[in-house]
């Protein structure tokens, strides 16, 4: 199975500064289709996760621009530009190439 | 409105068996490949199974192979995950989603315990 490593695990930001995570595969994610399944999803507190940025870096649907995914193969980042509360909640990368789907471990952000 | 929702869970005991339904709504089902994902009590997410959109092929985590199936009855728009043997490590919110990520239902809750 690939293994998902997300660093950090928690991450305590001011509001208005930026924050970033990283994301390793253990395997390449570029599919032969040119592809790269490379997902982002937030889970704020009580709900399910809700998806943020497919293949690498594209946002999905609604998804504000301050979210920004970025890298290639096995190096993924997030970056949030500016922290507001309403970011506050656990972050997973997960991947999508192979069965089965593994996620990172989350990143927990929280408003200092 | 576009959703999928969970039913089914509750409390069972260790060896017993659930079985659990999401029912889709606002897009044509039988287009989409579907998956089951868990996430125990305070733990992180992990998918358990999934489905193409036909039926025909199935997939498996190694932690539920041989004790859970997962089926689709197109006809009704409806996903199920049937657990035997369940175990007290199964024990998690079960969230059914659409394979393009974008879709998730809220989950239903599975309890394993004596």
């Amino acid at each position: 199975d690939i293994v998902m490593t997300q660093t950090p695990l928690s991450l305590s930001v001011t509001p208005g500064q930026p924050a970033s995570i990283s994301c390793k595969s253990s395997q390449s994610l570029l599919h032969s289709d040119g592809e790269t399944y490379l997902y982002w999803f937030l889970q704020k507190p009580g709900q399910s996760p809700q998806l943020l940025i497919h293949e690498v870096s594209s946002r999905f649907s609604g998804v504000p621009d301050k979210f920004t995914g970025s890298g290639s193969g096995t190096d993924f980042t997030l970056k949030i530009s500016r922290v507001e509360a309403e970011d506050v909640g656990l972050y997973y990368c997960m991947q999508g190439i192979h069965v089965p789907w593994t996620f990172g471990h989350g990143t927990k952000v929280e408003i200092k | 409105e576009v959703q999928l929702v969970e039913s089914g869970g509750g409390l069972v005991q260790p060896g017993g068996s659930l079985r659990l339904s999401c029912v889709s709504s606002g897009f044509i089902f039988t287009n989409f490949a579907m998956s089951w994902v868990r996430q125990a009590p305070g733990k992180g997410l992990e998918w358990v199974s999934g489905i193409s959109g036909s039926g025909d092929t199935t997939y498996y985590a190694d932690s539920v192979k041989g004790r859970f199936t997962i089926s689709r009855d197109n006809s009704k728009n409806t996903l199920y995950l049937q657990m035997n043997s369940l175990r007290a490590e199964d024990t998690a919110l079960y969230y059914c989603a659409k394979d393009t990520k974008e879709l998730w239902g809220r989950g239903t809750l599975v309890t394993v315990s004596s």
